[in-house]
């Protein structure tokens, strides 16, 4: 099945500061979405985004399909920011959607 | 705006009875899914059902899994025979034409 590697695994940010999250993914897909998953466990969607960029926000996101890759920046981070960033896709005629590593954001004040 | 819900929000249960897990997912929706979520580790798919049957599930959904749609609203997870190993945030998801998911709040389910 489809690979999706997200990096990098940890981060630490100081609070104002931008980031860059990166989902890697190893066959062509029909739909991604990027999802925060708060300290609740709760995942909330952030985009939907199977190519091209979307802006929402202080986040914003782009997906090259023809190279396999989408990224999440996070401009001026805020400690509500914290948790785990996953991306999810799927490919092919299948419906399920297959989840990242994840990136776990730890925003500190 | 419309929203997927779930029910229980936590569940505790001995090993060996059975559980069901309820979630209703947005109304006019036609394909649902069951995953869960090992504590620490990313997101799994269980099945996804549409039509009023299983259209894809994953080698975790085996016999003791099973899933209906008893109603026009309610999608149901039903595990006849815990196991601890069970232990694991179980997400309901719905979605309109297969694209964008819409995922609930989550049950977690515990295993003792």
């Amino acid at each position: 099945g489809i690979q999706v590697e997200q990096s990098p695994p940890d981060l630490i940010l100081q609070e104002g500061a931008n980031s860059t999250l990166r989902c890697n993914f190893s066959d062509s897909v029909n739909n991604l979405q990027w999802f925060h998953q708060n300290p609740w466990g709760q995942l909330i969607n952030l985009f939907y985004i199977p190519s091209g960029t979307k802006q929402n926000g202080r986040l914003s996101a782009t997906t090259v399909a023809t190279e396999r890759y989408s990224l999440l920046y996070i401009s001026s981070s805020q400690t509500t920011d914290s948790g785990v960033y996953f991306c999810a896709v799927n490919s092919g005629g299948y419906q399920k959607v297959t989840f990242g590593t994840g990136t776990k954001l730890q925003v500190i004040p | 705006e419309p929203e997927v819900t779930q029910t229980p929000s936590h569940q505790v249960t001995q090993m060996g009875q059975e559980v069901i897990l309820r979630c209703v997912p947005i109304s006019n929706h036609l394909y649902f899914y069951w995953y869960r979520q090992i504590l620490g580790q990313k997101v799994e798919f269980l099945v996804s059902f549409y039509n009023n049957e299983i259209s894809e599930k994953s080698e975790i959904f085996d016999d003791q899994f099973s899933v209906e749609r008893p109603d026009g609203s309610n999608f149901t997870l039903k595990i006849r025979s815990t196991k601890l190993e069970d232990s694991a945030m179980y997400f309901c998801a719905s979605t309109l034409s297969g694209n964008e998911q819409y995922f609930g709040p989550g049950t977690r389910l515990t295993v003792t």
